[in-house]
Formats: C-alpha cells, structure tokens, sequence
C-alpha cells in the first residue's frame, strides 16, 4: 500500500517562532489533508489540498503532488498550535492513510 | 449546521465481550468510514460504508464488522474483544461517496480489560 512518512517526529517551539513539517508520500494520490488532533482526540481539518497553496490564518500549506510531497508553514506559533499534525493521502474512494504524526509542543 | 457526531465517548468492557459504536454523519454526507487509532500512532483505516453497503476494508478481522442505516448513520461492532482492541475509534464522513474533504467525529474511547 501506499507509504506516507512525517518529517520531524517530535517539535518543540518557542512561542513566537515559525516552523516546516513536511509530509513524504510514495505513490500518486487523489488527494491530501492535513489534521491538527486536540488533547482529547479530535481531529480538527486544517487543509484540503490537492496541489497548490492555501493558507488560514497563521497557517498555510503548500502540495506538490508531482514531487510527492506537502508542506504545512506555522507561523508566529502559539502555544494552542500544541499537538499533534498528522498529514493523510485520500485515494481508493475515499481512503484516509495517515502518516505517523508530527508531535509539537509550543512553550511560552 | 451538525458534524459528525459518535457515542458513546467513553467506554469500558472485558475480554471475550462484544461493543457497539455508533456514527452519524455531517448533515449531507452519505459515507462513513470508520478508523482506530492506537495510543501514539496515527489512525488505521478499518472499513467503509457507501449506500447501506461496505465498499472496502482495511487490514482488519472479520471480528470487526459494521452496518450503514438509510439515514447514513452506521455502526461498528466488535467481537470477542482483545486488549489489543484498546484504542481510539474514530469515524469520518464524507459526501458523494467520499472523494472530496473528509471530516470526524470526537471519537470513542475504548478500554478493554
């Protein structure tokens, strides 16, 4: 099946500062989503983006599915910006595969 | 304008018993799928429901299994429960069959004892 890989693992930011989290994927898709899960397990959709840039906020997100890959920019970080990120290729009607999870803890 | 929306949302049973979840989907989707989610890992993809019918299936046992109401609720059931099967179940809907955005639920937390 296909992989998807999540680039760092773990984060830690200081207030204030931005940061890259990149999402590998190995074989072609329909499409991507990028997640934000809560302490209590929510799943929040951050971005829906099949190619391209989108942005929200302080957030924005850049795919490019020729080189199988997406990127998702924090910028000025928060400490709400805390948890986890996971990225997720849709393909196959509508299957999620998710990758691993990138952990980020933002201190004040 | 109601999300996804799963009960119970939390839940505690022993081995060797059976559990039900329960969806409902966003208003105006028509497919459910459903996913686990182990403590430190992303989510796994379990099944799909499309028309009332399973449309694909990840790696899971036959002990899994599920059903899709004609008001586009569905269910998981789980059988024979592990303590493996400890984790957190979560349930995403989508419209036209699921090829565009996708959205979850809360989910279920399940402790199997």
């Amino acid at each position: 099946g296909i992989q998807v890989e999540q680039s760092p693992p773990d984060l830690i930011l200081q207030e204030g500062a931005n940061s890259t989290l990149r999402c590998n994927f190995s074989d072609s898709v329909n499409n991507l989503q990028w997640f934000h899960q809560n302490p209590w397990g929510q799943l929040i959709n951050l971005f829906y983006i099949p190619s391209g840039t989108k942005q929200n906020g302080r957030l924005s997100a850049t795919t490019v599915a020729t080189e199988r890959y997406s990127l998702l920019y924090i910028s000025s970080s928060q400490t709400t910006d805390s948890g986890v990120y996971f990225c997720a290729v849709v393909y196959s009607w509508g299957k999620l595969q998710f990758g691993a999870g990138t952990q980020v803890v933002v201190t004040p | 304008d109601a999300g996804v929306t799963q009960s119970p949302t939390h839940l505690i049973k022993t081995r060797g018993q059976q559990v039900t979840l329960r969806c409902s989907p966003k208003s105006g989707h028509d497919t459910v799928s459903w996913y686990q989610q182990a403590l430190g890992q992303g989510p796994q993809f379990i099944f799909q429901y499309y028309e009332e019918e399973e449309r694909q299936r990840g790696n899971f046992p036959d002990r899994f299994s599920g059903h899709q109401f004609p008001n586009y609720s569905s269910e998981l059931n789980v059988n024979a429960l592990l303590l493996g099967d400890s984790a957190l179940y979560l349930c995403a809907s989508g419209d036209r069959g699921a090829v565009y955005e996708q959205y979850f639920g809360p989910g279920t937390r399940l402790t199997v004892t």
